[in-house]
């Protein structure tokens, strides 16, 4: 398995500011993966975070709105932009071992609230 | 395209009963399939998976699945309730055709185990 932590675990902004989430792996990992969840509802995969690459973002996410760096492969962060009410959700950072047969580890994640 | 349904919202059962949380999914190809729970407030956590071989997968917790190719099913189960598996389950499935194939989560279902 692996641990992974979030910082922050949870956040109040105002809209219009900008929010970044760090990801920390104890292990270096090839797959790291960003999702939003709303409470009590399913994952939304935000995109793909690459080690020395752009990110691979889903349909209906877009660079501008939620960059992401991942510059080694134990650490990622998440900014999510231009913040709006609609940006509220729990963002999850998740990796997937190197080796492994593709189960995934999620971080514990940050509550946002956009205000 | 790949999809996971979860037919039950919500499942309730009494402490020591046996439960079922149901899956079915559609993939092309042979699945990789897993199952996550998600306890309130907290990140989700891998229960069990199956990739090949023995269609009855045991993972934590006491927790088991059976995957069932003719029924496109993958149910999980656990012989004897607890009030601590409360909590929100997740299956979920992804193709094996070869490189990264991306993770497709069902929209959860709620246990709510009654002592």
């Amino acid at each position: 398995s692996a641990v992974i932590s979030q910082k922050p675990s949870r956040d109040i902004c105002q809209r219009g500011t900008s929010l970044t989430i760090q990801c920390q792996v104890d292990s270096q990992v090839t797959m790291m993966f960003w999702y939003r969840q709303q409470p009590g509802q399913s994952l939304t995969l935000i995109a793909t975070a690459n080690q020395g690459s752009e990110a691979t973002y889903e349909s209906g996410f877009v660079i501008d709105k939620f960059p992401i760096s991942r510059p080694n492969l134990t650490f990622s962060t998440l900014t999510v932009s231009n913040m709006s009410p609609e940006d509220s959700s729990i963002y999850l950072c998740s990796v997937v071992l190197t080796g492994s047969s593709y189960e995934q580890y999620f971080g514990p994640g940050t509550r946002l609230t956009v205000t | 395209a790949q999809s996971v349904a979860q037919p039950e919202d919500q499942v309730n059962v009494a402490e020591g009963n046996p439960l079922t949380v149901k899956c079915t999914y559609s993939v092309s190809g042979n699945p990789y399939l897993f199952w996550y729970v998600q306890y309130p407030n907290r990140g989700l956590q891998f229960l069990l998976k199956y990739i090949t071989g023995d269609n009855l997968v045991k993972g934590s917790y006491g927790f088991e699945a059976e995957f069932n190719k003719s029924q496109t099913s993958f149910h999980l189960k656990k012989p004897s309730a607890l009030v601590s598996d409360s909590a929100l389950y997740f299956c979920a499935v992804r193709g094996n055709s070869g490189g990264y194939q991306k993770v497709t989560f069902g929209t959860g279902t709620k246990l709510q185990v009654i002592p």
